[in-house]
């Protein structure tokens, strides 16, 4: 079975500056993906980035961007130049590439930016 | 079309009373999901369907019924709920494949449900 760990309840960051949400997790697969996913307040969860385990490279989308550390079982998402509308929770999520459907999600960061 | 819709927003029920959730996807998605979220916590999966077969069912007590008519509709029936079922019910679905990891889930806006 598979656990994510994200141990940052709440974080707050002013507005245009940098934050770094953490996330581990740990599975004895070899081979699957990594999420975030973002649910602002009253609003649907969407998914920020995706990584998959076998790419040494750090996926990244526009100001979002993640730091994969296979070794570590760590997954971090840095959001440079933070605005407003990053206000939210952010869901660190594992799915294994084979297998079922199912989706094993962390408890949470609420994010604020402050403007 | 990357929608995945909801109905109703909001339902408020009684204990005795029978009512139903509907999801939407016309993204020929072949996998859909019913997951619960309490507030401030995350979703918590309760059932999928791949091909319009129940694949997972996560030990949910029977008074909630997932029904998949076709492969774009998902309906949640309930049934002599208790207050404790009282969250936001978030449907999903996905794509179904080879590299199912890597399937982005496609979230709807959830009814926010009621148990009075």
């Amino acid at each position: 079975a598979q656990t994510v760990t994200q141990s940052q309840p709440e974080m707050s960051v002013q507005e245009a500056e940098t934050v770094t949400l953490s996330c581990t997790y740990d599975t004895s697969e070899s081979n699957y993906y990594l999420f975030w996913y973002k649910q602002p307040p009253s609003r649907q969860m969407i998914l920020v980035i995706r990584q998959e385990a076998y790419k040494q490279q750090n996926a990244t989308e526009n100001r979002f961007s993640v730091n994969f550390q296979k070794a570590a079982k760590s997954f971090s998402l840095k959001i440079s130049d933070s605005q407003l509308g990053d206000t939210a929770m952010y869901f660190c999520a594992f799915r294994p590439n084979f297998g079922n459907e199912k989706l094993t999600f962390g408890t949470g960061t609420r994010l604020t930016i402050i403007p | 079309d990357t929608e995945v819709t909801q109905t109703p927003k909001h339902l408020v029920m009684g204990m005795t009373n029978k009512k139903s959730l509907k999801c939407e996807q016309h993204m020929g998605h072949r996998a859909m999901y019913w997951y619960k979220q309490k507030a401030k916590k995350p979703p918590e999966l309760m059932f999928v369907y791949s091909y319009e077969k129940l694949s997972i069912n996560e030990s949910v007590p029977s008074r909630f019924s997932p029904e998949c008519p076709n492969s774009s509709l998902l309906n949640l029936h309930l049934h002599a709920l208790q207050p404790e079922d009282s969250a936001l019910y978030l449907c999903a679905s996905s794509q179904v494949g080879v590299r199912l990891g890597s399937y982005e889930q496609y979230f709807g806006p959830g009814t926010r449900l009621t148990v009075t």
